[in-house]
């Protein structure tokens, strides 16, 4: 089982709808927890940091859930410039700082 | 700018030949990390430091690969006897040694051995 978990998509979405993309990952140890946003042939970009008790960036939404070790990420009103790959970030504190991405899902939104 | 900056941005290298990468990590940070990506895979970790001591390696860290940070500022990524298999974007990041530890990524170095 990979440490770190995203269904790869791609998620094909009109504009103005909302699409969810969840994340599960192993090490229940784990403490803190990011979304990231990668263009195509680009870095990756903090697009937000996972509280416990959830938060809220404009149209974006995280969420984490420590029993059943899994963040979420919700996109709402999607822009044509919400397309990218979203990679799921785990940072085990304990032992080190080996940080974990996941692959990816990809999001296309289209006109 | 006052962002991570990574040079050269691109490299081609033949199979063999040794390969240095330098990252420039935002000035206040004093953790900086190198990360190896391959087309539809996210950042692996290699390696990182905190101020000049390398404090965790990847066991994708083979002898070929050798990371150095010697007073805490800038970095060096080393590949030595570079194989086809080395050939990936690598990416540098930075972050505070305290708070949520946010890294900022450079805009990498993309490899091609032949």
């Amino acid at each position: 089982r990979k440490e770190v978990e995203q269904d790869p998509g791609p998620f094909n979405v009109p504009e103005g709808a909302t699409v969810a993309f969840n994340c599960t990952y192993s090490n229940s140890a784990s403490q803190s927890f990011f979304w990231y946003r990668q263009d195509c042939r680009k870095e990756p970009k903090l697009l937000m940091s996972v509280y416990s008790s959830g938060n809220e960036d404009g149209r974006f939404t995280a969420q984490l859930n420590r029993a059943s070790q899994y963040i979420s990420l919700l996109i709402r009103d999607s822009k044509l410039s919400d397309s990218a790959t979203y990679l799921c970030v785990v940072n085990p504190l304990t032992g080190g700082f080996k940080t974990i991405f996941g692959a990816g899902t990809r999001l296309f939104v289209k006109a | 700018d006052t962002g991570v900056s990574q040079n050269p941005r691109h490299k081609i290298t033949k199979r063999g030949q040794n390969v240095t990468f330098r990252c420039d990590p935002i000035s206040e940070h004093n953790r900086l990390y190198w990360y190896r990506q391959t087309l539809g895979q996210g950042p692996e970790f290699l390696t990182y430091f905190q101020n000049e001591a390398q404090l965790e390696k990847s066991r994708l860290l083979s002898d070929r690969f050798s990371a150095e940070r010697p007073k805490g500022s800038f970095s060096t990524l080393e590949i030595q006897r570079t194989e086809q298999g080395d050939s990936a974007m690598y990416l540098c990041a930075s972050s505070l040694a305290s708070g949520t530890y946010e890294q900022y990524f450079g805009p990498g170095t993309r490899l091609t051995v032949t």
